[in-house]
């Protein structure tokens, strides 16, 4: 069954600190890759996607995510936090022509 | 460019009433089209999709329906709303492979 773990409901780091948040994904074929961004009351924002090629992704907002087939991952990275990036974000994958699995997302809480 | 519309932004119905949801999108011709909820607390739930008009694929049972009458134009509807029906509910449409999302509409049944 095709799923996304998003293993951390939760993060808060520091303004100006860097960022990790993991993705992990079952999928019985290699997948495209999204990370989508939610403000509060708000619609979904693509951030960056994956498709083939480098496993090294940049996004908008200074976002990148690597790609690691071995460990079925898509982290989303980010060198410098900014108050601004505080929401809730999302992991996704799916193939051409099918429905996107989304995981539960990481709410994002970012201190001063 | 692609714009999606959805209307209305907020509403507050009563148990029991019906309800109409309405997504539109700009700029693209013969898109997927999809309905999310989210509720409180909850990450993203799929209740229908659509390939093309009249086409509407169901994912999970519940009161709710959905039409695509028009091309770019798809609906959710209830006859008759239950508590549960509260939530944030998000129009997506995708072409190849991304989705691209409107801003939603909060529900609230009182």
């Amino acid at each position: 069954a095709q799923s996304v773990t998003q293993p951390d409901i939760h993060i808060t780091v520091s303004e100006g600190a860097s960022l990790e948040l993991r993705c992990n994904y079952s999928y019985g074929a290699t997948p495209y890759l999204f990370w989508y961004v939610q403000s509060p009351g708000q619609g979904l924002q693509l951030l960056l996607k994956y498709f083939s090629g480098d496993t090294l992704v940049q996004g908008i907002k200074g976002f990148e995510a690597e790609f690691k087939r071995s460990q079925s991952s898509f982290n989303l990275r980010k060198p410098s936090v900014h108050w601004s990036d505080a929401a809730e974000y999302f992991c996704a994958v799916g193939r051409y022509g099918n429905k996107l699995v989304f995981g539960a997302g990481t709410i994002l809480r970012v201190k001063s | 460019s692609q714009t999606i519309h959805q209307w209305p932004a907020t509403l507050v119905q009563p148990v029991g009433s019906p309800l109409s949801l309405e997504c539109t999108v700009e700029g693209t011709s013969n898109p997927n089209l999809y309905w999310y909820r989210q509720a409180a607390g909850r990450g993203l739930q799929l209740l229908f999709y659509s390939v093309g008009i009249g086409q509407i694929s169901s994912e999970v049972p519940q009161n709710l329906s959905a039409s695509r009458p028009q091309d770019r134009q798809f609906i959710l509807s209830s006859k008759k709303l239950l508590l549960s029906d509260s939530g944030f509910y998000l129009c997506a449409w995708s072409g190849k492979y991304e989705q691209y999302f409107g801003p939603g509409t909060r529900l609230t049944v009182t």
